[in-house]
């Protein structure tokens, strides 16, 4: 079946730009995660929404980061007031019920000028 | 709080060598434990992970883990490295929870000579 997937690929933004950055999780799968990745950086934990429990926003850096999803459907990462300092590839992925292996979709390389 | 190194920011290795990634873990119990590949222009792929049990993990493309608790290690290895396996190679743990998310380290760049 289809993996995980993102859009865009690619997001160039003027600072102080919002951004809406977009996941299409793997059918079936109850649990999705954001990550962020700097530049040459691992991963970053921002979020994670699981069925209709509340999310766990702890990995958020700031009150500019908010991210929805309806159901166990998409799920829309929002970055407003942009900053050099976001820019990053953003990682989504999703699994069946944690701790199950998560599958990672292409991600988003966000660049803020 | 919960964290991995990774010492190694890169690495080179001939082809036909063997490999070994070192992955450190800082947590309180014992954690889940993954190894994930990122190669250019490609998302990350699961190559194996120790949930339990075992404490030498297989997993694909000839890759192996093995979790040593009184080091709290899981290194990677591979005993013949192929050219195709210069990615970038990410070890992560996860919280025995019920959240699921992963901490991960900063990377290994595997750079194979011909």
């Amino acid at each position: 079946g289809a993996g995980v997937s993102q859009s865009p690929s690619n997001k160039v933004t003027e600072k102080g730009k919002d951004v809406e950055l977009r996941c299409d999780p793997i059918s079936g799968h109850t649990a999705l995660y954001w990550y962020r990745q700097r530049l040459g950086q691992g991963l970053e934990f921002l979020i994670y929404f699981q069925g209709n429990s509340a999310p766990d926003k702890s990995g958020l850096p700031s009150d500019r980061f908010s991210a929805e999803r309806t159901g166990e459907s998409v799920s829309t990462l929002t970055i407003q007031r942009t900053q050099q300092e976001d820019s990053a590839v953003y990682l989504c992925a999703s699994s069946l019920v944690p701790p199950d292996t998560q599958y990672f979709g292409p991600g988003t390389r966000l660049t803020v000028l | 709080a919960q964290s991995v190194t990774q010492p190694d920011i890169h690495i080179t290795v001939s082809e036909g060598a063997s490999l070994e990634l070192r992955c450190n873990y800082s947590y309180g119990a014992t954690p889940y434990l993954f190894w994930y590949v990122q190669s250019p222009g490609q998302g990350l792929q699961l190559l194996l992970k120790y949930f339990s049990g075992d404490t030498l993990v297989q997993g694909i493309k000839g890759f192996e883990a093995e979790f040593k608790r009184s080091q709290s290690s899981f290194n990677l290895r591979k005993p013949s490295v192929h050219w195709s396996d210069a990615a970038e190679y990410f070890c992560a743990v996860g919280a025995r929870s019920n959240t699921g998310k992963l901490i991960f380290g900063q990377g290994t760049t595997l750079q194979v000579k011909p």
